[in-house]
């Protein structure tokens, strides 16, 4: 029931834009993005809800296709701290949130 | 609120011993969360209960570990015997039992199983 998340890590400079793409065979109702600096616990970054409904960050942007349940989350104009490991969280039912296995952000100056 | 607060921070156990792991939700969450996070596997679901009912265990590797929330203010995750490959990041997240509110984790118990 894990969601799949590509690509599995991804380097940039200061500035260029990121796309981490999250799917899942299952219906869904939500799609949470978060981010793990290392050595940290996850911190949320936003939900994504079936409707289009969507909560979070002011300069992070993401996408919900319900019919085909991947989520995509937009980095534009990559900082440096932007790097860490996103992971995305998925509900099928009953507040069930299980993650992908992270896809690996480094930027460099 | 001081957050979710996971005790110990670390964890060095020799194999076969019992180890138990804590966590404090934030007050007024209704929902609490164990994950084991490892390179190879991510972050895995263990275990999830709401309102302290256990709701899915499904992601429990073995019979070794167990999980409990006696109150709405504490959980803990016990793992008897314990093997060199339950070695890992082990994290409590909350939250609201709604749909749409995001989970807040703890800073996790980094156990090591010699």
């Amino acid at each position: 029931q894990q969601p799949v998340q590509s690509p599995q890590a991804v380097i940039l400079r200061e500035g260029e834009d990121a796309v981490i793409n999250c799917s899942s065979s299952k219906a869904l109702y939500s799609v949470h993005w978060y981010r793990q600096k290392h050595g940290e616990a996850p911190v949320f970054l936003m939900i994504l809800l079936k409707g289009g409904e969507q909560k979070g960050h002011e300069k992070i942007s993401a996408s919900f296709n319900e019919k085909k349940q991947q989520s995509s989350l937009y980095l534009t104009a990559s900082q440096l701290s932007y790097s860490g490991t996103y992971f995305c969280g998925t509900e099928v039912n009953n507040n069930d949130m299980r993650f992908g296995a992270g896809t690996r952000l480094t930027v460099k100056p | 609120d001081a957050g979710v607060i996971q005790s110990p921070r670390h964890e060095v156990t020799e194999m076969g011993q019992e180890v138990t792991l804590r966590c404090k939700p934030i007050s007024g969450h209704n929902s609490l969360f164990w994950y084991r996070q490892t390179m190879m596997r991510g972050l895995e679901l263990l275990i999830y209960f709401n309102n302290n009912v256990p709701i899915d265990d499904s992601g429990m590797p073995e019979d070794r570990f167990s999980a409990k929330m006696p109150n709405a203010s504490f959980s803990t995750l016990k793992i008897q015997p314990s093997e060199p490959r339950d070695s890992a990041v082990y994290f409590c997240a909350s939250s609201l039992h709604r749909r749409n509110t995001e989970a807040f984790f703890g800073q996790g118990t980094r156990l090591t199983v010699v």
